[in-house]
């Protein structure tokens, strides 16, 4: 059974340009997390989708980011424009509902230069 | 807000000995779980602890959690140079919410 899969593995950009990252998690997996970890500091809880439907987006920084969940399945995180403290390593999770463990990604290393 | 933070920052030992990574929090939690990043892969699940849970045991690891301390251990026993990475310490914020609260990590270097 396939995994959690992030897309890209990694991206650079410049300041105020736009990057879009993929997550497909594994399959029959309602609930989808983003999470980030900024160098050198904590992985953050960004957001939680069950199914299409944002539950808890309480950990998006800002506006500038936009996540979304079209028909239950992978999800896109899109930074719009990008800033240099986005810079870090974005996380996927998703989790079989009833269950504890969330199942992560590989993760995608995004620099904002 | 809760936050997990692990002690130490940095671990460096001889392959063959045991490792012990410590991790507190701060509000009650239902479980506690360990995770391991290899440098560049995603988050490995270790083990879970429920929190009426004081002991637990999986292979070479084992994890205590006392819940008046608000803090968890990590051993890992007879260490080896693959169990180099980076070992997190995730709890989940309380009822009625899914989402992990991390702490920063223990960076463990095992030399062979």
């Amino acid at each position: 059974e396939a995994g959690v899969t992030q897309f890209p593995s990694h991206s650079v950009i410049e300041k105020g340009q736009t990057v879009t990252l993929r997550c497909d998690p594994i399959s029959g997996h309602d609930n989808l997390y983003w999470y980030r970890r900024v160098m050198g500091k904590e992985i953050k809880f960004l957001l939680h989708f069950v199914k299409e439907s944002k539950q808890d987006e309480s950990g998006m920084p800002n506006n500038r980011f936009l996540a979304e969940r079209t028909g239950g399945t992978y999800s896109t995180l899109k930074v719009q424009p990008a800033e240099l403290e986005d810079s870090g390593v974005y996380f996927c999770a998703s989790q079989f509902s009833g269950y504890n463990e969330q199942f992560f990604g590989p993760g995608t290393r995004l620099t904002v230069l | 807000s809760q936050q997990g933070e692990e002690d130490p920052q940095a671990l460096s030992i001889q392959e063959g000995e045991n490792a012990t990574m410590n991790c507190s929090y701060k509000t009650s939690i239902n479980n506690l779980q360990w995770y391991r990043q290899n440098s560049g892969r995603g988050l490995v699940h270790l083990i879970l602890i429920r929190s009426n849970e004081r002991e637990k045991h999986s292979g070479r690891l084992r994890v205590t959690l006392d819940t008046s301390k608000k803090s968890s251990s990590l051993l890992i026993t007879a260490s080896r140079a693959a169990d180099t990475a980076s070992y997190f310490c995730a709890t989940d914020a309380g009822a009625g919410t899914y989402k992990y609260i991390f702490g920063t990590g223990t960076r463990l270097k095992v030399l062979a």
